[in-house]
């Protein structure tokens, strides 16, 4: 399968804990974006990556949420001291930039629970 | 910042009947448009795209959109639904040159019924 790949696909926590995401775009996609979506609603988006440079970050939820892309390949999302409020689907996806037209490739998402 | 207003959140057909979902954005500038689908258990995938050119775009599955400048709305069709088209529906936007996170809609629950 070449799609995008997350994991783990569900993760649950305790509040205050820590967590991370790990998102694998499509292996010839220079932008990785990750986005989070809660019941009832479409996907918000948080932030971009165009190969390792994080190119919008001010739509991140809070200053607990960081995310990385070291060597413009996987990226990691991490969420510190987890609230009730973070419990949602995180969903990454990636795109080729100009040659593909922008079209994003959603991957599954990883479904966080906070307990 | 724009805003995707889908105005269906639960829409409920029987096979074969017509189906027009709606879509508006309230961004006026340069927009890129799409359509995403979201089958039971699966992941979100294009069903359509609109950037340039002519504002009738046709997709996946027999679906088309109908990009309205003037209303701002991006309205998804289809002429004969299937059981097997039961799924959430997202319109989604981004500003032009599409380089940046999408806006999407709350979404669409469409349920047909054989």
């Amino acid at each position: 399968d070449t799609g995008v790949s997350q994991d783990p696909r569900h993760k649950i926590t305790k509040r205050g804990q820590n967590v991370t995401f790990r998102c694998d775009p499509i292996s010839e996609h220079n932008r990785l974006y990750w986005y989070r979506q809660t019941l009832g609603q479409g996907p918000e988006f948080l932030t971009y990556f165009q190969n390792e440079a994080q190119l919008e970050k001010s739509r991140l939820l809070s200053d607990r949420f960081s995310a990385e892309r070291p060597k413009g390949s996987f990226s990691t999302l991490e969420i510190q001291r987890t609230e009730q409020g973070d419990s949602a689907m995180y969903l990454c996806a990636s795109s080729h930039g100009l040659a593909g037209g922008h079209e994003q490739f959603f991957g599954p998402g990883t479904r966080l629970t906070v307990l | 910042a724009q805003s995707v207003s889908q105005h269906n959140h639960h829409v409920i057909l029987s096979e074969a009947a017509s189906l027009e979902l709606g879509c508006n954005y309230s961004y006026g500038g340069t927009v890129n448009l799409f359509w995403y689908v979201q089958y039971p258990g699966q992941h979100l995938q294009l069903l359509l795209k609109y950037f340039s050119g002519d504002p009738l775009v046709k997709g996946i599955k027999g679906f088309e959109a109908e990009f309205i400048k003037s209303k701002f709305s991006f309205n998804l069709r289809k002429p004969s639904v299937q059981w097997s088209d039961t799924a959430e529906y997202f319109c989604a936007v981004v500003l032009g040159g599409g380089a940046d996170g999408l806006t999407f809609g709350k979404g669409t629950h469409l349920i047909i019924q054989p």
